[in-house]
């Protein structure tokens, strides 16, 4: 089973500024298999990132993510009050289980 | 548009069953793998399977195997995830996911309660 592990568990940040978030894998997989969901309080989540690179659909282009290996990273470039949120990246695609990272929560300073 | 609309909430005992249904729209429902995924209160996300509505193949999450059942029913473009001999632990909210490529659309999800 593939882990991740999501740094740091909690980012506080300004509107305007740069969100950093990093998605650790406990063993190498192609980078073609790592999501970036977004998460609101009470609603389901949101792809945001698949592919490590490739924006979702409406996901605006101030959200980049990057990444091979097992070091992936997700990028906000300058926050909005709506990107304040819980952020998981998956891996898929790979043998089973499909596992989520525990999360990262964007919270405003 | 795609929509994935899930029943309603649940309050279950120990030791009972729970289905849950997601039912698709906006899209062929056979096309796509459909997954689940559960999320206990406070908690993270948790892959627990996935269905073929094609063919009914189904893999699951080797934690759930024995006690989950993933079923669909075409002819409703519906899915159903039956989870049986129900713990506290099992409270959570539920949710469908249509894969492809990565998990492009989510059902509302529906909170299982497990209570005496």
């Amino acid at each position: 089973e593939i882990v991740l592990t999501q740094s740091p568990g909690t980012l506080s940040l300004s509107p305007g500024e740069r969100a950093t978030l990093s998605c650790r894998a406990s063993q190498s997989f192609a980078s073609s298999y790592l999501a970036w969901y977004q998460q609101k309080p009470g609603q389901a989540p949101r792809l945001v990132i698949y592919g490590a690179s490739n924006r979702a659909t409406g996901i605006p282009d101030r959200f980049s993510g990057s990444g091979s290996g097992t070091d992936f990273t997700l990028t906000i470039s300058r926050l909005e009050p709506e990107d304040f949120a819980v952020y998981y990246c998956q891996q898929y695609g790979t043998s089973p289980p499909w596992t989520f990272g525990q999360g990262t929560k964007v919270e405003i300073k | 548009q795609v929509q994935l609309v899930q029943s309603g909430a649940e309050v279950k005992k120990p030791g009972a069953s729970v289905k849950v249904s997601c039912k698709a729209s906006g899209y062929t429902f056979t096309g796509y793998y459909m997954h689940w995924v559960r999320q206990a209160p406070g908690q993270g996300l948790e892959w627990m399977g996935w269905i073929n509505p094609n063919s009914g193949g189904t893999i699951y999450a080797q934690k759930f195997q024995g006690r989950v059942t993933m079923t669909r029913d075409t002819s409703l473009s519906t899915a159903y995830m039956e989870l049986s001999r129900l713990r506290s632990d099992d409270t959570a909210v539920y949710y469908c996911a249509r894969y492809y490529g990565s998990f492009d659309y989510w059902g509302q999800g529906t909170l299982v309660t497990v209570s005496s």
